[in-house]
This record gives C-alpha cells, structure tokens and sequence, in this order.
C-alpha cells in the first residue's frame, strides 16, 4: 500500500524557470494539501484541493504560484519565474475524508534556487 | 485565522530525562493532532485527540487535551536518543477544513 508519492525528490532551478511539483496521494484519499517548510522553521499551509476543486487556498501567495488535483493523476504545485526566496521543502499531504482526519504526508521536494 | 502556538521553542535534554511540549489556542479548538518530525524527514501523526479533558498514552508519550479544549502538551518520560526531531501540533482552522500547524518544538537528546 504506497504512501504518498511526492516527486522530484530534490529539484534545483534557475531565478525566471517554471518548477512543478507532483504529488500522489495515498491510495483512496481524495484530500489533498500542500505545506512549505523553510530550514528550522514550521510548516506553513498553503493550499487544500479536493478531486478538481481548490477548497482553501489562503495561504498561497497571489501571484506566481497555482496548484491543482485533476480527476485523473496527481496534484501539481507550479511555481512560475522562481525567485530565490521560493527556496524550502515542499510537502504533500492526503487524508481520506478531511477535516479531523490524520494528515499523511510525502517526503517531500526540496527546491533550491539558484 | 486559528493560530496554536506553541512551546519552548527548543529543548535540550539529557538521556532519560523527561519532556514537555505545550500548545495553546486562544480559541476552543475541535481537536488537536500530535506530529513528529525527524532531522531531514517528513511528519509522521501521532495521535489524535477531539474530547474534553481526554489522555491518552503511546509507551513513554502522554499527550492530553485540556478541558476548555484550548491547549494541549505531549510528554515524554525517560527521553531516548531516539525521540530525537521536531514535535508538531495541528488543528483545524476555519470552516475551510486546513490543518494549521504550530512552529514546534525541536528536542534534542544527549547521550
């Protein structure tokens, strides 16, 4: 039973390039979030997505950054023109049926801007 | 927006000591979930807990819910160098279904 698939697992971009990142989430779960972390530091909500809906996304920024979960394949986090503030860990999360479910998580892309 | 904050920061203690980590919420909170992180890996959950007042033990953890639901503390009795990694509370915030997450408490354990 695979956990939550998250790739790449490192992923290293130039400032002005296009990153995505992918997400799988564990077998059955339709909930999907994402959480960026910087080193030493907590995780910070991003965005919550159902199956082809966005449901929250208040803690991603405006401008640059989008994220979606088709109804066929994985979640994508896409980060344009990257800047090197954009640095961190990038972690996925699903739960099988929301609110006051455990959060399962990925191991992770680790994004670094050069 | 819901906010738990929670404390110390960090904690260094000596193998076989004991450890506490505090949460707290200005706001009555429907439950609060425990998560742990190693150096370099990913939260792993811990526990749930949703009712007033509740404890509940995994071998050398306690973790408890406080009666107005708005703080929580995990304990840890005889720390191992295992227990090393990060100490995360959650819940849920707003009626959008996001799960927030305190800054957390990084212990460090000294053989």
């Amino acid at each position: 039973n695979a956990g939550v698939m998250q790739n790449p697992r490192h992923l290293v971009r130039r400032r002005g390039q296009e990153a995505r990142l992918r997400c799988s989430p564990m077998k059955g779960h339709s909930h999907v979030y994402w959480y960026r972390q910087l080193p030493e530091e907590g995780l910070k909500f991003m965005v919550y997505l159902q199956k082809e809906n966005i449901i929250d996304e208040s803690g991603m920024p405006k401008e640059r950054f989008s994220a979606e979960f088709p109804k066929e394949g994985p979640s994508i986090l896409r980060i344009q023109q990257v800047v090197r503030g954009d640095s961190a860990a990038y972690f996925c999360a699903s739960s099988l049926t929301g609110e006051r479910s455990p959060l399962h998580f990925g191991n992770g892309t680790r994004l670094t801007v050069t | 927006g819901q906010q738990v904050m929670q404390i110390p920061q960090y904690q260094h203690v000596q193998e076989g000591e004991d450890f506490t980590t505090y949460c707290n919420s200005s706001t009555t909170l429907s439950n609060i979930q425990w998560y742990k992180q190693r150096p370099g890996g990913h939260p792993v959950f811990l526990i749930q807990l949703v009712k007033s007042g509740e404890v509940k033990k995994q071998k050398r953890l306690t973790f408890q819910f406080g009666e107005a639901k708005k703080n929580s503390s995990l304990h840890i009795t005889a720390t191992q160098t295992t227990d090393v990694g990060t100490y995360f509370c959650a819940s849920y915030g707003g009626s959008q279904g996001n799960l927030i997450f305190g800054k957390g408490t990084k212990l460090s354990v000294k053989p």
